[in-house]
């Protein structure tokens, strides 16, 4: 069975600090997702990475993808109040089996 | 552009019982995915139905089924119900390919 693991489960940062999410998993996937949740809430997508080397970036989250090391990282440049959530990843295997991983939640502390 | 859309919203039910939860994809949508999320942890898949067709399933058991209709809306059905299915259904939908999925905003089921 796939295994993803995210670390660290619990991330409390200072406004303004950068760090990065890993996301291992365990057997060849050629799609990563990362996902935002917020408290009682649903999941947002926020990014799709389809490739080996993929990089993609949205205001201060750039998310990566290393097919061959089977990692992802989310890095969180200058960090914001708006950013706390649980992120989360995910890979499909074959047979469309989405698996994510147990999440990542993060606290930024002003 | 409407979004997913899932309801109920809440549910308490007692052990034994069946459950039937609703989801309307998104519009242009012909894959729903389902998911249960506990407390406290990640969405585990359920399954997936493409074009009306189960298209994938986690590991799950039987008492775990769905449908999906020729408007792409979907159910998921559970029988016998336990204390543990207690948690938080969403349903994703997407389009063909590799494209993200879209998340309702989910049913949270209590099994007293």
């Amino acid at each position: 069975e796939l295994k993803v693991e995210q670390n660290p489960l619990f991330l409390s940062m200072q406004e303004g600090k950068n760090y990065t999410i890993y996301c291992n998993y365990s057997t060849t996937s050629d799609r990563l997702y990362w996902y935002r949740q917020d408290p009682g809430k649903s999941l947002e997508s926020l990014f799709v990475l389809l490739s080996n080397g993929a990089v993609k970036q949205e205001g201060r989250l750039m998310a990566s993808l290393d097919t061959k090391a089977r990692l992802s990282t989310l890095h969180i440049t200058a960090a914001v109040h708006d950013l706390s959530a649980t992120y989360f990843c995910a890979v499909i295997s074959t047979g469309n089996q989405f698996y994510f991983g147990t999440g990542t939640s993060l606290t930024v502390i002003p | 552009e409407t979004g997913v859309t899932q309801s109920p919203t809440h549910l308490i039910k007692t052990r034994g019982q069946q459950v039937t939860l609703r989801c309307s994809s998104q519009s242009g949508h012909n894959t729903v995915s389902w998911y249960q999320q506990a407390l406290g942890q990640g969405p585990q898949f359920i399954f997936q139905y493409y074009r009306e067709e189960e298209n994938g399933r986690g590991n799950f058991p039987p008492r775990f089924s769905g449908l999906q209709f020729p408007n792409y809306s979907s159910e998921l059905n559970v029988n016998a119900l336990e204390l543990d299915d207690s948690a938080l259904y969403l349903c994703a939908s997407s389009s063909t390919g590799p494209e993200t999925q879209y998340f309702g905003p989910g049913t949270r089921l209590l099994v007293l």
